[in-house]
């Protein structure tokens, strides 16, 4: 397997413009966890999902920001409108079944300017 | 929700001595307790895990352990080597929780 894939790896972009981060996780593994990290915060859970169903939001930090997982091998994690404060890097991790190992994904590096 | 607290923050040792990093939960449920070392630029990647069916565990320099009672866990290196510099991470279970890491240096 390859391991947890994200694109893009690195974003640029203008405040006030839509972000789309994706994720695919490994194949089989039945949860799905969204991260952020920033020197400040540390390593944020932002949501995460069991069985592509949404079972934590409580981190996402307003409404800008949405989360999706359309099926077991795909999800998105988007900011609408972006802000220079949300740079940072997101993680996707994910695992089989819960309180188990989780696997990361690289990040994407998110600079908004 | 699930308090996960870390310390220190910041450690730097000599190459050779030990290291301990320290983590309390709140939540008496957990019984899922793993680390993670991020190196510079990198992604986080588990290097050891314990369950609280036990006390202790060990993977050569390496060791965590835990105490139930009190909510508390800690990671052990021993031997240390340059490395070993890397933020490390605990994490407890219930709702997936980080701690704020450790950044740990070890000087040659």
């Amino acid at each position: 397997d390859a391991g947890v894939i994200q694109s893009p790896r690195h974003e640029v972009t203008e405040m006030g413009q839509e972000v789309t981060l994706r994720c695919k996780p490994i194949s089989g593994h039945d949860y799905l966890f969204w991260y952020r990290q920033t020197m400040m915060r540390g390593l944020e859970l932002l949501i995460y999902f069991n069985n592509n169903v949404p079972i934590d939001d409580s981190g996402m930090p307003e409404d800008r920001f949405s989360a999706k997982m359309p099926n077991a091998s795909f999800s998105t994690l988007k900011i609408q409108p972006s802000e220079p404060r949300d740079s940072a890097v997101y993680f996707c991790a994910s695992s089989f079944g819960h309180q188990e190992t989780q696997y990361f994904g690289p990040g994407t590096r998110l600079l908004v300017l | 929700g699930e308090n996960v607290e870390q310390h220190p923050s910041t450690l730097s040792v000599q190459e050779g001595d030990s290291a301990v990093i320290k983590c309390t939960y709140s939540d008496s449920a957990s019984n899922y307790f793993p680390w993670y070392k991020q190196e510079l630029g990198k992604r986080p990647q588990l290097i050891i895990d314990i369950r609280s069916n036990v006390g202790e565990k060990k993977d050569q320099r390496i060791a965590v352990t835990l105490n139930k009672t009190a909510k508390h866990f800690s990671l052990h290196i021993t031997e240390t080597q340059p490395e070993d510099s890397a933020v490390y991470f605990c994490a407890a279970s219930i709702e997936e929780r980080f701690g704020a890491g450790t950044r740990l240096t070890v000087k040659p």
